[in-house]
């Protein structure tokens, strides 16, 4: 079975600009977690969705959204791009939205903001 | 204090080994623990979950989890050097955090032939 999708891969862009990244969820996954990873650090949770609405918020400025689709697809959006924006976007996806539910992670995007 | 802290490293040991990775939490309400195992330019891969006190065991792998003590540990028998990467310890909190994983720092493992 096919694991977690993630694109692109690899970005670059300019401070200012904006960003769209995807995620597909392992099939049959109804819930989408989304996490920026610095280096050297663990990762850090932005948001969770289940069912097209959003289940949980981390401490992420509003410059940061993110919706879910039909098919549990998800987009993770960042507006006004900074240099601190730098770093790896990872997917997680689990069937269910409870504290029990494995998570399992997509091979992330590298962004890097110039 | 940090929510989820790990002992500190990198840590190294020989092959054959037991390596020890361990991991204190502040959430006394804490549902579910993870270990995350990354490699270098690689995504987190989950390897172990627990729920429960006590020891579960999953080929070379066992995770402790002692709530009490507010602490789960990783233990890898037979340590090989495959084996080095950054190990990831990851709790969930539950209630209205349902999806939210708050991990540590990570600790490094080095396995020498």
């Amino acid at each position: 079975d096919a694991g977690v999708t993630q694109s692109p891969t690899h970005l670059i862009k300019t401070r200012g600009q904006h960003v769209t990244l995807r995620c597909s969820p392992i099939s049959g996954h109804k819930s989408v977690s989304w996490y920026q990873q610095v280096l050297g650090q663990g990762p850090q949770f932005i948001f969770q969705y289940y069912e097209k609405e959003e289940r949980g918020r981390g401490n992420f400025p509003d410059r940061f959204s993110a919706r879910q689709f039909p098919n549990y697809s998800s987009e993770l959006n960042v507006n006004a791009l900074l240099l601190g924006d730098s770093a790896l976007y990872l997917c997680a996806s689990s069937f269910s939205r409870g504290a029990a539910y494995e998570q399992y992670f997509g091979p992330g995007t590298r962004l890097t903001v110039t | 204090q940090k929510e989820v802290e790990q002992n500190s490293g990198p840590l190294s040991v020989p092959e054959g080994a037991i390596a020890s990775l361990n991991c204190t939490y502040s959430d006394r309400g804490s549902q579910s623990f993870f270990w995350y195992r990354q490699y270098s330019g690689k995504s987190p891969e989950l390897i172990m979950s627990i729920y429960s006190n006590g020891d579960k065991e999953d080929g070379r792998f066992t995770a402790q989890l002692n709530k009490a003590s507010q602490y789960v540990s990783l233990l890898i028998r037979d340590s090989q050097p495959s084996d080095s990467a950054t190990y990831l310890c990851a709790v969930n909190a539950g209630g209205t955090s349902y999806g939210k994983l708050t991990f540590g720092q990570g600790t490094i493992l080095t396995v020498h032939p």
